[in-house]
């Protein structure tokens, strides 16, 4: 099965400066890559998402990145502002009627002032 | 907006008891997960829902059951539970063909002792 791994485990970044997440998969089959960002007290939410026929995807100060050949994906975050402190789970996912998520292991993400 | 509950925040129970957790969604979703979060080892699926009645194994099943009677509702059963069944528990709902974009409850952290 499908196997995600995702470093670094915490990370610490001074507000204004930017972040980068980075995973990897084992399932070349794969073709859907999905982030969540997961808030205290809250449910994991879907943040940003690229596919496999995409290089590259924007929205506002986040963007993820995919390298098909190295089987490796990438969260970015430009600008980091307090509200960006969370833990963040990238995912891979084949897509279709019986697709099923598999999580890396999250990273945690801490904005200091 | 799509919401999902489950019925407990936090919960507390004996060694060998049996245990209820419940999740409820309003989106009409086709299927419904389970989940666990454990510190360093991410989100893992325990079972999955694409249906009334319908049930499948995720990657780490043992010791944990479901029900799904209604469209709506997705159980997890834990027949006698174990110290090592403390964890965060996620239940997550999402429309048939698109499995990868799901949304998640607020969590049930169960503490077994």
């Amino acid at each position: 099965g499908e196997n995600v791994e995702q470093h670094p485990s915490t990370l610490s970044v001074q507000e204004g400066d930017s972040a980068v997440i980075k995973c990897t998969y084992s399932d070349s089959a794969s073709n859907y890559f999905p982030w969540y960002k997961q808030e205290l007290g809250k449910g994991p939410q879907l943040i940003i998402d690229i596919r496999s026929n995409v290089g590259e995807k924007k929205d506002q100060r986040i963007a993820v990145t995919l390298n098909k050949t190295a089987k490796h994906f990438s969260l970015h975050i430009t600008e980091t502002q307090p509200e960006d402190s969370a833990v963040y789970f990238c995912a891979a996912s084949l897509t279709g009627t019986a697709s099923k998520l598999t999580f890396g292991t999250g990273t945690r993400l801490q904005v200091t002032l | 907006d799509v919401k999902v509950t489950q019925s407990s925040r936090y919960l507390v129970k004996r060694t060998g008891e049996k245990v209820f957790l419940e999740c409820v969604q309003d989106m009409d979703h086709e299927n419904m997960f389970w989940y666990r979060q454990d510190p360093g080892l991410g989100l893992r699926l325990i079972y999955f829902s694409y249906d009334v009645k319908m049930k499948e194994k995720g990657d780490i099943p043992e010791g944990y059951s479901v029900s799904r009677e209604k469209k709506e509702r997705f159980s997890l059963i834990l027949e006698s539970a174990s110290t090592n069944q403390t964890s965060m528990y996620l239940c997550a709902s999402t429309r048939t063909g698109r499995a990868y974009e799901q949304y998640f409850g607020p969590g049930t952290r169960l503490t077994v002792t």
